[in-house]
């Protein structure tokens, strides 16, 4: 599976829209983009994933790149309840390993 | 529908005692996964399983077991713990069709004396 890069941290005012940059430059055609959630120290959720075009639904936006070599996630109004660990993963759809990063830490200001 | 369950929730052990983390799903997914979450990082793959009696090797497999013997079921085992594997363990499963998502559960804090 490729490797994704994301910042360590981010901050972002409430109310305002947080923008989290993914970049997997190595990414295979048949590679998905998935991004999760952690919150404090509960169970990583799962947000939205898509493999070339944007995707949107009730959660958040991912803006896919053309050359799919970078994503970003969208969360269009961002609450005091949104500050999370954000995971990028990359994998194919039907394999078995999946393997997370280290991810952005979001935090949002009052 | 439970979702992923894990058992204990919590567990103290000695350095050398041996234990068996309870991962069950009632979603009927093929693949099973348990990571290992230390403070103030990121999930590491230990073990996963795409099927019942199958099993793979994550990026941290060493001192850990695990079986899957029915498929609704993944147990990870420390045969001699050490203070090294003190962590949040998390178990995850997913259905084998399609892109799915990860359901995970909600951890097992284990802390080795």
């Amino acid at each position: 599976d490729a490797k994704t890069t994301q910042p360590t941290s981010m901050d972002c005012a409430e109310g305002r829209a947080a923008n989290l940059p993914c970049n997997h430059s190595t990414i295979s055609g048949n590679e998905y983009v998935y991004w999760y959630r952690q919150i404090h120290s509960q169970g990583p959720q799962y947000i939205i994933h898509g493999l070339k075009n944007n995707e949107t639904n009730e959660m958040a936006s991912l803006i896919i790149t053309e050359d799919r070599k970078s994503s970003t996630l969208i969360l269009p109004h961002a609450t005091l309840r949104d500050t999370a660990v954000y995971y990028c993963i990359v994998r194919v759809a039907v394999g078995g390993k999946i393997i997370f990063g280290k991810g952005t830490r979001l935090h949002i200001l009052p | 529908n439970a979702g992923v369950t894990q058992t204990p929730k919590f567990r103290v052990l000695k350095t050398g005692q041996s234990m068996t983390l309870l991962c069950a799903q009632d979603m009927n997914h093929e693949y099973m996964y348990w990571y290992r979450q230390d403070p103030g990082m990121g999930l590491r793959l230990i073990h996963y399983s795409v099927g019942e009696g199958t099993t793979a090797k994550g990026e941290v497999p060493d001192g850990y077991n695990v079986s899957r013997l029915k498929k609704q079921n993944f147990l990870l085992g420390l045969e001699s713990a050490a203070p090294s594997q003190t962590s949040v363990y998390f178990c995850a499963s997913k259905k084998l069709e399609g892109p799915g998502e990860l359901f995970f559960g909600e951890g097992s804090r284990l802390t080795v004396l």
